[in-house]
């Protein structure tokens, strides 16, 4: 089975701006969530969505949302771009709850 | 106040020994708890899962404990490669969902 695929990979923004990130799960896999990594602030969960629901959320800005799609597909939106936010976001996909949850490779986000 | 800790200072091991790193936690009841690696510039990779009712588990050379008494676990890595040279995150699910909390990670250097 192929992967977690996270598109783009790399991307530059400037402050202020939006950015949307894509990321396809596993096949047949329902759950998907979405996390921030910075040096300062480890992996930090966002956001995680099953069957198209927000099932839980972490404790981050209304700047920071998401959705899924009816093939699973997430996406991760991030409006009002702030430096702080310049981080790599992964997205994990897990079959279901209490699972293992399979990591992307990460879009590393850097606004200027 | 909820806290996961790792050892944040690296560790430098001989190849052939036996790596042990401790992740401990407070406040919390988690589900289940998993250990991950993960490689600069790279999304985590799954190791190991173990559940709240298991006190062990093996993968090859890898092995975890997880005492909810202590609230510990301990992750062995034994006759430790160069190749295992890497961050390893430990993970745990509190609310029985898909809402990981990491530990600030482990780097461990294996040395030939």
């Amino acid at each position: 089975k192929a992967g977690v695929t996270q598109t783009p990979r790399y991307l530059i923004k400037t402050r202020g701006q939006q950015v949307t990130l894509s990321c396809s799960p596993i096949s047949g896999h329902r759950s998907v969530s979405w996390y921030q990594q910075t040096p300062g602030q480890g992996l930090q969960f966002l956001f995680e969505y099953f069957s198209e629901t927000q099932r839980n959320k972490g404790n981050f800005p209304g700047r920071f949302s998401g959705r899924q799609f009816s093939n699973s597909r997430s996406e991760m939106n991030v409006s009002t771009l702030e430096l702080g936010d310049s981080a790599l976001y992964l997205c994990a996909s897990s079959p279901g709850r209490q699972e293992t949850q399979y990591f992307g490779p990460g879009t590393r986000l850097l606004v200027l | 106040s909820q806290k996961i800790e790792q050892n944040s200072e690296a560790l430098n091991i001989q190849e052939g020994k036996t790596a042990t790193l401790t992740c401990n936690y407070t406040n919390y009841s988690p589900a289940y708890l998993q250990w991950y690696r993960q490689d600069p510039g790279r999304g985590p990779v799954f190791l190991l899962l173990i559940r709240e009712n298991e006190k062990e588990k093996r993968k090859e050379r890898l092995k975890v404990t997880f005492d909810t008494t202590l609230k510990q676990s301990l992750f062995h890595i034994t006759a430790s490669q160069p190749a295992d040279s890497a961050t390893y995150l430990c993970a745990l699910d509190e609310a029985a969902g898909n809402k990981l909390t990491f530990g600030g990670g482990t780097r461990v250097l294996v040395k030939p």
